[in-house]
């Protein structure tokens, strides 16, 4: 079984200061592991994965995220905000199906927001 | 190279209607996934289509059903709609994961409101 859990369902910053989106999983096998954006009345946009390579991931737009196993964390981090940032962040876990296929299980999201 | 594509992006139906959603995936991509999201429950897994076979199906009554067509686009559909059934559908397309692709793209989603 696998879970994700995100512990902030709200995170407002201002621009121009770091961000930081915390997020814990629990698997039984090594995961692959996500963060998708969605903006306002938008599909989900995938920001970047781990894939058991660097534990140190980077995404688009100034995003990174670090695989920490010992801690079953994947926090995502961005230096300084922007006000384009201001969206929801799922944390999201996947796994291969009984029948193959991959099943996301995401988490219940992070709004961001930026202000000025 | 054209991401997931889904139609109509937008409905509103009435209680008791149908409705079908159609996905075009990446050019490429075989397996196809759909997702429901709405504010009480979040983000939960419809099913999953390969090879026009249904792989996996999540936690969702017989009135949701899919298919997978030969080029790989898929349709979803809901019988007998109720209010609760008002969501944010969205597809999702990536390579099978069993040959390693298990990175997943989404499209805009459809909008779909009952009355």
């Amino acid at each position: 079984a696998q879970s994700v859990t995100q512990l902030d369902s709200h995170v407002s910053v201002s621009e121009g200061t770091p961000v930081l989106l915390r997020c814990n999983y629990s698997s039984s096998y090594s995961p692959s592991l996500f963060w998708y954006v969605q903006h306002p009345n938008k599909g989900l946009q995938l920001l970047l994965k781990y894939t058991s390579a660097a534990t140190l991931v980077k995404g688009i737009n100034g995003f990174e995220a670090e695989f920490k196993k010992s801690e079953t964390s994947f926090h995502l981090t961005k230096p300084s905000a922007h006000m384009s940032d201001a969206a929801e962040y799922f944390c999201v876990v996947s796994g291969v199906l009984t029948g193959g296929g991959n099943k996301l299980t995401f988490g219940t999201g992070t709004q961001l927001k930026v202000e000025l | 190279k054209a991401g997931v594509t889904q139609t109509p992006r937008y409905l509103i139906k009435t209680r008791g209607q149908q409705v079908t959603l159609s996905c075009s995936p990446i050019s490429g991509h075989r397996s196809v996934s759909w997702y429901q999201q709405t504010p009480g429950q979040g983000l939960q897994f419809l099913f999953e289509y390969f090879s026009e076979t249904q792989r996996n199906k999540g936690n969702f009554p017989g009135r949701f059903s899919g298919r997978q067509f030969s080029n790989s686009r898929s349709e979803m559909n809901v019988s007998t709609l109720e209010l609760g059934d008002s969501a944010l559908y969205l597809c999702a397309s990536s390579l099978d994961p069993l040959t390693g692709g298990n990175t997943i793209y989404f499209g805009e989603g459809s909008w779909l409101t009952v009355v």
